[in-house]
């Protein structure tokens, strides 16, 4: 596709599971981003990563928290025995960092997680 | 805290009218940008501005970078019902970006 993709667009979980989100970012694309967004706030910044460097880890709200991306391209987002203040929507966004830092991000849809 | 802060946080308005949104900070910022985000949609660029002082218009929509570049503004002249969204501010730390916590712009038919 064109555009970055994210799924699923819903996911509704019982406290205490695990859930994985996953993240298809624009092709060709070397920098992917995670956000979350909850209700009446911004976006707060959760991960990034960039080609083959460690990936910038300092927003990711507690250790029950990880990503990864595979091959440089799909990242999936996992949390691990998931509590109600993790209800939110959470953004992946890539981007192509071009050189002089006028970088435009562009983002998927979004995963609407609810958790019970 | 925010590092950007936006106002208002709602704004409802008739077919029409004209609006502003304002989106603060104490910090410099090399660049701004502001995204408008539909309903189960994530955010789309609509503007970065880099220049104190700097104008920049799309259509009906206007938008300014302060002179000491902490503050923006958007504008939006003869709303229509289309203009309705979540405009978010968003300044460059580093590779990250940082957002206001948007406002919510509804325009009535």
């Amino acid at each position: 596709g064109a555009g970055v993709s994210q799924s699923p667009s819903n996911k509704v979980t019982e406290k205490g599971k695990d859930v994985e989100l996953r993240c298809d970012p624009i092709s060709g694309h070397t920098a992917l981003y995670w956000y979350r967004q909850s209700l009446g706030q911004g976006l707060e910044f959760l991960i990034y990563f960039q080609g083959n460097s460690a990936p910038d880890k300092s927003g990711l709200p507690s250790d029950r928290f990880s990503a990864e991306r595979t091959g440089g391209s799909v990242s999936t987002l996992t949390i691990q025995r998931t509590q109600q203040e993790d209800s939110a929507v959470y953004l992946c966004a890539s981007s192509a960092l071009l050189a002089g830092g006028r970088d435009t991000q562009y983002f998927g849809p979004g995963t609407r997680l609810t958790v019970l | 805290t925010q590092l950007l802060e936006q106002s208002p946080q709602f704004l409802s308005i008739q077919e029409g009218e004209n609006l502003t949104v304002y989106c603060n900070s104490s910090s410099v910022f090399s660049s701004l940008q502001w995204y408008r985000q539909e309903p189960g949609e994530g955010p789309v660029l609509l503007v970065t501005v880099v220049t104190g002082g700097e104008v920049k218009k799309l259509k009906r929509l206007t938008f300014q970078f302060g002179d000491a570049r902490k503050d923006s503004s958007l504008h939006i002249t003869a709303a229509q019902p289309g203009d309705t969204g979540l405009y978010l501010c968003a300044g460059p730390l580093g590779y990250k970006l940082s957002f206001g916590a948007g406002t919510t712009v509804t325009v009535r038919a």
